[in-house]
């Protein structure tokens, strides 16, 4: 079976720090993977998506980048994070059944 | 106005009872319809989907999708204090983007 591993589940980064999130899927090949940021009492803010190796489509601009160096890895970065960069931010994948996203666990971030 | 709008309650009943939520959305494009659940502090779950308009069963969770109205719901029957949770309704055009709702944040009282 298919499952999405997300790391950290919890971080407090000072600003100007850098970040790196990482997620990995199993269980299935070139899948399309994507990066959320939820606000409290928000719905879900598509950050980035990707449909293969290399592959990143940006949908909000702003102080994150995202980058997929193998087929079931996907990591979102930050070379200087802001304040306004706090928030739960989630990793998800698309399964067999197309338009149908799985979630991870997602990663707490606050910076300080 | 935002494309998809769903009332962020809350809403709160007591066990055994019948909760129902809805959406309502702007793009008639939409196919494809989800509701997930989220506990707090966790990723969202998904419950169910549907393709079109109908409805879908599944246990004691029941969809509905109403294109004509622009109209998705779901029933939860004989609630539990486990379902006690914030339930997000999310739909596609079949383009790999998904469109959220904010959320109902769910609490159902033992």
């Amino acid at each position: 079976s298919q499952t999405i591993h997300q790391w950290p589940a919890t971080l407090v980064q000072p600003v100007g720090s850098p970040l790196s999130l990482e997620c990995t899927v199993e269980g299935t090949s070139n899948p399309n993977l994507y990066w959320y940021r939820q606000a409290a009492g928000r719905g879900l803010q598509l950050l980035f998506y990707s449909v293969g190796i290399g592959q990143i489509s940006s949908e909000v601009p702003q102080n994150l980048s995202a980058s997929r160096p193998q087929d079931r890895q996907f990591i979102l970065s930050s070379k200087k994070l802001l304040l306004s960069d706090s928030g739960f931010y989630l990793c998800a994948w698309e399964g067999d059944t197309k338009n149908i996203q799985y979630f991870g666990a997602g990663t707490r971030l606050s910076v300080l | 106005q935002k494309e998809v709008e769903q009332d962020p309650g809350p809403l709160s009943v007591p066990e055994g009872a019948i909760v129902s939520l809805n959406c309502t959305y702007s793009n008639s494009a939409f196919q494809y319809f989800m509701w997930y659940r989220q506990y707090s502090r966790k990723g969202p779950e998904l419950l169910m989907y549907t393709y079109s308009s109908g409805n879908k069963e599944d246990g004691r969770f029941t969809a509905q999708v109403d294109k004509s109205s622009k109209y998705i719901s779901l029933f939860i029957r004989d609630s539990q204090p486990s379902d006690s949770a914030t339930y997000l309704c999310a739909m596609s055009a079949g383009d790999y983007k998904l469109s959220f709702g904010a959320g109902t944040t769910v609490t159902v009282r033992a």
